[in-house]
């Protein structure tokens, strides 16, 4: 079983550029989310999905983008990378809300931006 | 905002010896869950707790909802090196949101 899927694993950016993570997951969840994990500072929510089509931001939303076009994709999208946005980003999957219960994640993708 | 605080930070603890880990806040969670996270994984579900004063074991590892489902503890008898992580408290707030606390990091000697 894949599970929760992000690519790419590491990437390096430069101030200003942009990029997508990706994010699939074959369980057929309804709800998905990203969050950041820096030090000290545990998980920190940037965005979720309630299902395909319907996204709402989370704690720390200021800087990216999401769009969900179906149950399986949730990317996000790095408008102008800052160094603020290094980070390592999880992606996470569940079957529903409001209380999503456990949670799945991806293995992260760790993103330096210089 | 809502905040769940861990503590302690760090944990260095010698194989057979016990632990707690606490996770408080002043708000009221509809259920509250505990996580395992290694270097380059993703954190892993280990136990959810939902009914205040609930008590859940899985082999040495005990967890307790508080009453008022504001605070849970993570208590582990004779750990051992197989323990070593970082173990994260994470609420759902009933809005879609689950939020995390900053984690403990374990560290157990052989």
């Amino acid at each position: 079983n894949a599970g929760v899927t992000q690519t790419p694993k590491f990437q390096v950016l430069k101030t200003g550029q942009s990029m997508t993570l990706q994010c699939a997951q074959d369980m057929n969840h309804e709800y998905m989310s990203w969050y950041r994990q820096d030090p000290g500072m545990g998980l920190r929510l940037i965005h979720y999905s309630v299902g395909a089509g319907i996204t709402d931001q989370g704690e720390v939303p200021n800087g990216y983008n999401v769009s969900r076009s179906t149950t399986e994709d949730f990317p996000l999208r790095l408008l102008s990378a800052a160094p603020s946005q290094t980070s390592v980003y999880f992606c996470a999957s569940s079957r529903s809300g409001p209380n999503p219960g456990e949670l799945f994640f991806g293995e992260g993708s760790r993103l330096t931006v210089l | 905002t809502q905040l769940l605080e861990q503590s302690p930070q760090f944990l260095s603890i010698q194989e057979g010896e016990n632990l707690t880990v606490y996770c408080n806040s002043s708000s009221v969670f509809s259920s509250l869950q505990w996580y395992r996270q290694e270097p380059g994984e993703g954190p892993v579900l280990l136990v959810t707790v939902v009914t205040g004063g609930e008590v859940k074991k899985l082999k040495r590892l005990t967890f307790q909802f508080g009453d008022a489902r504001k605070d849970s503890s993570l208590h582990i008898t004779a750990a051992q090196p197989g323990d070593t992580g970082l173990y994260l408290c994470a609420g759902d707030t009933g809005g879609f949101k689950t939020i995390f606390g900053a984690g403990t990091r374990l560290f157990v000697k052989a």
